[in-house]
This record gives C-alpha cells, sequence and structure tokens, in this order.
C-alpha cells in the first residue's frame, strides 16, 4: 500500500515562471492537504480538497496560488508568476473519508526554489 | 499570531535517558494534539496523539502529557535512542476542522551514543 506520492522532490524555477506540484493520496483516501514549511518555520496550513471539491482554502494565498483535486488523477499545487518568497517545501497529506481522525499521512514533499 | 509554540528549537540527550519535548498553545478551542517527527528530505509521521478528554497517553517509549490549564503538552520518550534523533513537531486541531492542523515550530532532538 503506497503511501501519499509527490512529484517532483525538487522543482527549480525562475521569477515569473509557474510552479506544478503533485499528489496523489495513499489508496482509499479522498481527502487532501497541502501545507507549507518555510525555512526555519513550522508546517502552515493552506488548503483541504476532496475530490472535485475545495473545503478550506483558508491558508492559500489571495492571488497566484491555486490548488484542484480533480475526479480522476493527482492534485495540483499551481504556483502562478513564482517569487523568491514562494521558496519553500510544500507537503501534502491525506487521510480517509470516515471518523474524526484527525491523523494525517504526508508525502515527502515537494522543495521549490525561485532562483 | 503563533498559537502553537514549542520553545526549544534544539534538545541534547544521551542514549538511554530520557528525552522531554514541550509545546504551548493558546487557543482554548483546541482539543485534540499530535506529535510528528520529521527527517531530513522527508514528510512528519504521526507519532502519538491525545484527546483533550485524556490527560496522558501513552505508546511504547512513547507518552504524551497534557495540561489543559496550563495549555501545555508534552512528550516524553524513554529511553532515547540515536534513531529517535530528528525534528519533532507539536499540531493542534478543532474537531471538525479536519486535517487543519496548527503546527508548532519544532523542536531538533539529538540523541547521542
Amino acid at each position: 500500500n503506497a503511501g501519499v506520492m509527490q512529484n517532483p522532490r525538487h522543482l527549480v524555477r525562475r521569477r515569473g515562471q509557474e510552479a506544478r506540484l503533485r499528489c496523489s493520496p495513499m489508496k482509499g483516501h479522498s481527502h487532501v492537504y497541502w501545507y507549507r514549511q518555510l525555512p526555519e518555520e513550522g508546517l502552515k496550513f493552506m488548503v483541504y480538497l476532496q475530490k472535485e471539491n475545495i473545503i478550506d482554502e483558508s491558508g492559500m494565498p489571495k492571488e497566484r496560488f491555486s490548488a484542484e483535486f480533480p475526479k480522476e488523477g493527482p492534485s495540483i499545487l499551481r504556483i502562478q508568476q513564482v517569487v523568491r518568497g514562494d521558496s519553500a517545501a510544500y507537503f501534502c497529506a491525506s487521510s480517509p473519508p470516515q471518523g474524526v481522525n484527525e491523523k494525517l499521512f504526508f508525502g515527502s514533499g515537494t522543495q521549490l526554489s525561485v532562483l | 499570531d503563533q498559537q502553537v509554540k514549542q520553545n526549544s528549537p534544539s534538545l541534547s540527550v544521551q542514549e538511554g535517558r530520557i528525552s522531554i519535548l514541550n509545546c504551548d498553545y493558546t487557543n482554548s478551542m483546541f482539543d485534540y494534539f499530535l506529535w510528528y517527527k520529521k527527517y531530513p528530505a522527508e514528510g512528519p509521521t504521526f507519532l502519538i496523539s491525545i484527546s483533550s478528554i485524556k490527560d496522558k497517553n501513552e505508546d511504547g517509549r512513547f507518552t504524551v502529557f497534557l495540561n489543559k490549564s496550563a495549555k501545555h503538552l508534552s512528550l516524553h520518550i524513554v529511553p532515547s535512542q540515536p534513531g529517535d534523533s530528528a525534528v519533532y513537531f507539536c499540531a493542534a486541531s478543532i474537531s471538525g476542522n479536519t486535517g487543519k492542523l496548527i503546527f508548532g515550530q519544532g523542536t531538533t532532538l539529538q540523541v547521542k551514543p
């Protein structure tokens, strides 16, 4: 049973380019979450999605960031016109659909570097 | 506004001794608390959790204590092993806010052989 899969592991972009980060949840999990970790800080919640629905995007920056979790395929976190401040580790997590289980299973993350 | 704080950036202990990692929170609405362990270049891994209706939860070498009146929790690891060396994150949530965990800044634990 594969864990949460994220790709790419490392992504280098120049300022103004677009970054696309992918996440496939664990088998049987229908809830996906994106977190961001800036250097020397803890993880910060960005967005919570279920299939074809954004449930909570209260942690997403108002501009340039978007997320989706289509009916088929992985969840995508998209950052348009990247700036140096977007450099961070982006972690995806998933959880099963039932219960009040707050335990999340995290992927290994995508390290985004903006030059 | 840091709602979950880990005031010790690092901790060093000798193998076999007890490691105590501390965490403070400010939001009294938090009712579920978790500890995650993170190795370099990997994602956080769930370690242990505790509901606010309890004051202690134990799993093998790991015990989490919750003091609601002080808004404080701690993770005890005994005996500590070199493989425990990692960054430990405390996290808190409010029931119903599924998946929205508020993390502390992390404490780097080094267990010396």
